[in-house]
Order: C-alpha cells, then sequence, then structure tokens
C-alpha cells in the first residue's frame, strides 16, 4: 500500500513534442505529490509539486494532472527539449507524521534534436 | 528553493576504513535531514531519517551501527560509513525539510567508491 508505481521505465520524444510519465498510488492518506528532475550525477531537483485539492497546476511547460478518484498522477513536458533528457521520480507523502517520500521507480526520458 | 551541499562530492577508500560525509543546508533551517542511497539507474532509497537534537530513525533492513547519522545543529548532518565493504559503493544523497514545509530539498550527492 506505500508503492507508488511509476510508467514508463524509459521514454523517447521527438524535439517539441510531448512527454507524459504516469504514477499511480494506493494509499489514500498521500496528500503532497512532488516530481523531481535528476540528472547523471546529480542529486534530485524539485519540477513542481501537487495537492489533492487541485486536479491541474502548471509551471512553464511543466503540467502536473492529478486524478484523485483513480489515484493517479501524471507529469506532462510540453515541447520537450534536449536539455530535458534526464530521469524523473514522482513521489507521495503524508505531511503529517514523518513526512518520509515513496519514491517511484524513475522514468529515463531521452528527447531527441 | 534551499540550497544545501554535500561534501565531498566524490570519495574512494579501502575496505575497512571509515568516510565521513557532510549535508550542509546553506540558506535554511533544517528540522528535517534525510539520507538516501541510490544504485545505478534505480530509485531513491530512503535510509534514515533524522532531527536536530535526536538519534535518527532508520528503515528496516539499514544497519545503524554501519552507518552512523549525526544531526548536532539545524544546518549540518554527518553520515559516517563505518568498515566500508566494496558492497557500500553507492551515490549516497541527503535532503532537507524545514519545519511546516512539505518540500524535501535535495545536496548534489556523493559517490563512494570502496576498493
Amino acid at each position: 500500500q506505500q508503492q507508488v508505481k511509476q510508467s514508463p521505465q524509459s521514454l523517447i520524444v521527438q524535439k517539441g513534442g510531448i512527454s507524459i510519465i504516469n504514477c499511480a498510488y494506493e494509499n489514500t492518506a498521500f496528500d503532497y505529490f512532488p516530481w523531481y528532475q535528476q540528472f547523471p550525477g546529480k542529486g534530485p531537483a524539485l519540477l513542481i509539486a501537487i495537492r489533492p485539492d487541485v486536479s491541474e497546476k502548471k509551471e512553464g511547460r511543466f503540467t502536473i494532472s492529478f486524478n484523485k478518484s483513480a489515484k493517479q498522477f501524471s507529469l506532462h513536458i510540453m515541447d520537450s527539449q534536449p536539455g530535458d533528457s534526464a530521469t524523473y521520480f514522482c513521489a507521495a507523502s503524508m505531511t503529517s507524521g514523518t513526512y518520509k517520500y515513496i519514491f517511484g521507480t524513475g522514468t529515463r526520458l531521452k528527447v531527441l534534436a | 528553493g534551499a540550497v544545501v551541499s554535500q561534501h565531498p562530492s566524490w570519495v574512494i577508500c579501502k575496505s575497512g576504513t571509515s568516510v565521513k560525509i557532510e549535508c550542509r543546508s546553506l540558506d535554511f533551517q533544517a528540522t528535517t535531514m534525510f539520507w538516501y542511497r541510490q544504485f545505478p539507474k534505480q530509485s531513491l532509497m530512503l535510509m534514515a531519517t533524522s532531527n536536530e537534537g535526536s538519534k535518527a530513525t532508520y528503515e528496516q533492513g539499514v544497519e545503524k551501527d554501519k552507518f552512523l547519522i549525526n544531526h548536532a545543529s539545524l544546518t549540518l548532518s554527518t553520515l559516517t560509513v563505518t568498515s566500508a565493504h566494496p558492497e557500500d559503493s553507492s551515490f549516497y544523497i541527503c535532503s532537507e525539510q524545514g519545519a511546516g514545509t512539505d518540500t524535501q530539498y535535495f545536496g548534489p550527492g556523493t559517490r563512494l567508491t570502496v576498493l
């Protein structure tokens, strides 16, 4: 019940295309869902985060869509660029208690020039 | 977001030696710090959670006597890998979270190679 399932494992997108990464969770107590971007040899960097009281959040080219009833959320990267090539992790957390993050397994995105 | 530094960024040591990794919050008072390890092409695995001035809480399967965590101040946490072995070779990453906030900010990571 603590798992966060992430798909796809890898993704190849043409420059200018839309990259879509999906995550699903079981624990309805989760109430904070961040996305992180990680380049090789670097620590993860926060991209965008959402809470269950909104269905969508947009920051620049990055959008999170959230479906509370389906217990799913997804990251959309619009106008994907080669510089977006990285590994993306979704996570889920309960904002009470220990605040531990449960991470997805990661998606390796490659944007072709 | 908050700025977190780690030192060293990489370290190579001989089997049986101990290695200390520092995690510093540069612009933020981190109530809670987390330590993760990450193997190549895998997700982040939480090792332990530490709060300033108290003992760390270790995840199941993580040896607390092998991975010593000290969170002596609101801006510094250290992870000491004692009697390191080649299987301890990994990428170690810390993160911090301030009181009343939900976001973890990660350090740049430390690559440990044990020969």
